[in-house]
């Protein structure tokens, strides 16, 4: 069975540009989340979304991030305009809302920003 | 105030023995629940076990088993027979349930971690 896929798995861009970063959750899971791993910070919650809708943003750092979910099988993160600070590994998980619903992590993204 | 407290930055562990990495966590909650993830170098993210706060008997997956004390607030793993491979950042997390008596998913709080090298 496939995992929670993320694409791409590195990506390195200069500060100012765009960076958008994919996920698809694992098939038939309805809730998805985006985290951040940093060294000082560790991981971080950023946003999740249930049943495609966005249920809690407050971990987003700021205005130039943003997150959709238009399908339950697809989900982007932005940045725009990328800055150094926003260099780390960004997880995306995916579960099911009932039962234990542990949350399975894809391979993660690594954003280096210069 | 910190939710999840992993005091043990590091640890060294000889190979068999037993490993206990300690997590405590905080909330005013009556429903959550209460996580460990394994983080190899290669950086991905494994679950490994889950204790409910309502569950009655302390969680067992393999070799993993989740020591929890509610009243002490704390759910510390315990790995037996420790093997080379479970040399890694070790995660303890919890989920404040959004319905009572659980469901309704939530973000995870992650502890700082705790790393485990297991010598030979």
């Amino acid at each position: 069975d496939a995992g929670v896929i993320q694409s791409p798995r590195h990506e390195v861009t200069e500060m100012g540009q765009e960076v958008t970063l994919r996920c698809k959750p694992i098939s038939g899971h309805n809730s998805l989340f985006w985290y951040r791993q940093t060294m000082m910070r560790g991981l971080e919650l950023l946003i999740y979304f249930n049943n495609n809708v966005p249920i809690d943003d407050s971990g987003m750092p700021e205005d130039r991030f943003s997150a959709k979910m238009p399908n339950a099988s697809f989900s982007t993160l932005k940045i725009q305009p990328s800055e150094p600070r926003d260099s780390a590994v960004y997880f995306c998980a995916s579960s099911f809302d009932r039962g234990v619903y542990e949350q399975y992590f894809g391979p993660g993204t690594r954003l280096t920003v210069t | 105030a910190q939710k999840i407290t992993q005091t043990q930055p590091g640890m060294f562990v000889q190979e068999k023995e037993a490993v206990t990495l300690d997590c405590t966590y905080d909330t005013s909650d009556p429903s959550y629940g209460l996580f460990w993830y394994k983080q190899p170098s290669s950086g991905e993210m494994i679950f490994l076990i889950y204790q409910g706060s309502y569950d009655q008997q302390n969680a067992t997956e393999g070799r993993y088993s989740l020591n929890f004390q509610k009243a002490r607030k704390s759910a510390n793993l315990v790995i037996s027979a420790s093997q080379l491979g479970d040399s890694a950042m070790y995660f303890c997390a919890m989920r404040e349930d959004l319905l009572p008596g659980g469901g309704g998913a939530d973000g995870l709080t992650f502890g700082k971690g705790t790393h485990l090298i297991i010598q030979p």
